[in-house]
């Protein structure tokens, strides 16, 4: 019953480190996602990847970096940490993507703050 | 563009009220999704519901239940006789099919924070 697996769940930075999410899921979903959410926010997607290989920006992906070497791993990088990516970082994942109307779930977060 | 509207930031009910939760959407596209998902004070998002533009069916699930009407853009989410595990926050979100330049992409509300007290 893993599903979508994020680590750390918890994090702090200080301003300028470097640090990465790290996300997996055993559903053997093509379509992986990374939502941040903001207080009294909804969520935004930062990146996506149709599959291994194949990475893609979203609405919000300044400050960050993505990878997807393999079907089940989709690691979220900050470089240079700054205080506006204090946030709840959401992996996620679907069979198909949001356009086929395919569910998407998602991990249990990860807080971020950035000092 | 898409967008989804949730007008109410917060409500507070007591157990065993009846509570609407009300989500407006904007959309271009004739073919898109819709969802519900909550999200309780642990921070995880469970999924709830998916409903697509051809279905205008009403769901019913327990003692949630959901209404869809396109003539108001309107997919609303009613809680019957409510209950203290009720107390999350939910979130209405919304996907196109790409017709406008869509992307992979869900657009959420802002949320509705729903307090049940005993």
């Amino acid at each position: 019953n893993a599903g979508v697996t994020q680590t750390p769940k918890f994090r702090i930075l200080k301003i300028g480190q470097s640090m990465t999410l790290q996300c997996a899921q055993d559903m053997n979903h093509n379509y992986m996602y990374w939502y941040r959410q903001d207080p009294g926010m909804g969520l935004k997607l930062i990146y996506y990847s149709v599959g291994a290989g194949i990475t893609d920006k979203g609405e919000v992906p300044n400050g960050y970096n993505v990878s997807r070497s393999t079907t089940e791993d989709f690691p979220l990088r900050l470089e240079l940490a700054a205080p506006s990516q204090t946030s709840v970082y959401f992996c996620a994942s679907s069979r198909t993507g949001a356009s086929s109307g395919n569910t998407i779930y998602f991990g249990e977060g990860s807080w971020l703050t950035v000092v | 563009a898409q967008k989804v509207t949730q007008a109410q930031t917060e409500i507070s009910v007591v157990e065993k009220e009846d509570v609407t939760l009300d989500c407006v959407y904007e959309t271009r596209d004739t073919t898109y999704y819709l969802f519900w998902y909550k999200q309780p004070p642990s921070g995880e998002l469970v999924f709830l519901i998916r409903r697509n533009s051809f279905d205008e069916q009403n769901e019913i699930s327990g003692r949630y239940s959901w209404n869809f009407q396109k003539s108001t853009s309107s997919f609303n989410f009613t809680i019957t006789a409510s209950q203290v595990v009720d107390s999350a926050v939910y979130f209405c979100a919304l996907s196109e099919a790409g017709g406008h330049g869509g992307s992979e992409k869900l657009v959420f509300g802002k949320g509705t924070k729903l307090t049940v007290n005993p």
